[in-house]
């Protein structure tokens, strides 16, 4: 079944750029029924969905996050990646993929999530 | 767009139920059907339980249901278990804008 996993630095710089890749396997991206998201989880609280991306590369993102967020799909590698840029030490978080259904804006499966520390 | 509302904690016994509340606006939960719920052990990504208000995906225990009153959703755990000591979160459409919001979370205790 379709499993997803996150990619990337554990260490960002304030005022730099986060990168995190989103690898799938056991299917493809490349289905028109799907997007493709981003959620995040700063340590010890909720979560917060940054945006999503559909193969074509039609993107919506978090209105709070939108002036500073970037995803970008690679079918070919199967994967979906986001670019945070000029970040704090309040972007430090737990970063999910998952799979969005966006009929009705859920998400599964999730990866195992990666954890990106923003210090210098 | 503000986060839903959700009770930071809840328990119950063995064998009991349980019913966790997600507060929203009828922007949000009472304005359309697409209330998720997800549930989240500790160090672990979160997992669905809840779709469309009501649904289970397969695999999901029926023990969990979910429902709906106004701007309120529900998520209800009935013959608790230990296992379903967590966190759960839930999720609501919120317009074409805003699209996506999660809850704060209610961490569900088992005595």
């Amino acid at each position: 079944q379709l499993q997803l996993q996150e990619s990337g630095p554990g260490l960002v710089k304030p005022s730099e750029t986060l990168s995190l890749t989103c690898t799938a396997s056991g299917g493809s991206i490349s289905s028109s029924s799907y997007y493709w998201g981003w959620i995040r989880q700063p340590p010890g609280k909720g979560l917060e969905w940054i945006g999503s991306i559909h193969y074509s590369g039609s993107t919506y993102y978090n209105p709070s996050l939108k002036s500073r967020v970037t995803i970008s799909v690679d079918t070919s590698r199967n994967q979906f990646s986001l670019k945070l840029s000029s970040v704090t030490v309040a972007d430090t978080a737990v970063y999910y993929c998952a799979r969005h259904i966006p009929s009705s804006d859920w998400f599964d499966p999730w990866g195992q999530g990666t954890l990106v520390t923003v210090s210098s | 767009q503000s986060a839903l509302t959700q009770p930071p904690s809840a328990s119950g016994s063995p064998g009991q139920s349980v019913t966790i509340s997600c507060t929203g606006t009828s922007s949000d939960v009472g304005g359309y059907n697409y209330v998720s719920w997800y549930q989240q052990h500790p160090g672990k990504a979160p997992k669905l339980l809840i779709y469309d208000v009501t649904k289970r995906p397969s695999g999901v225990p029926d023990r969990f249901s979910g429902s709906r009153s106004g701007n309120t959703a529900s998520l209800t755990v009935s013959g608790l278990q230990a296992e379903d000591e967590a966190d759960y979160y839930c999720s609501s459409y919120a317009g074409s804008n805003n699209r996506v919001i999660f809850g704060g979370g209610t961490k569900l205790t088992v005595l």
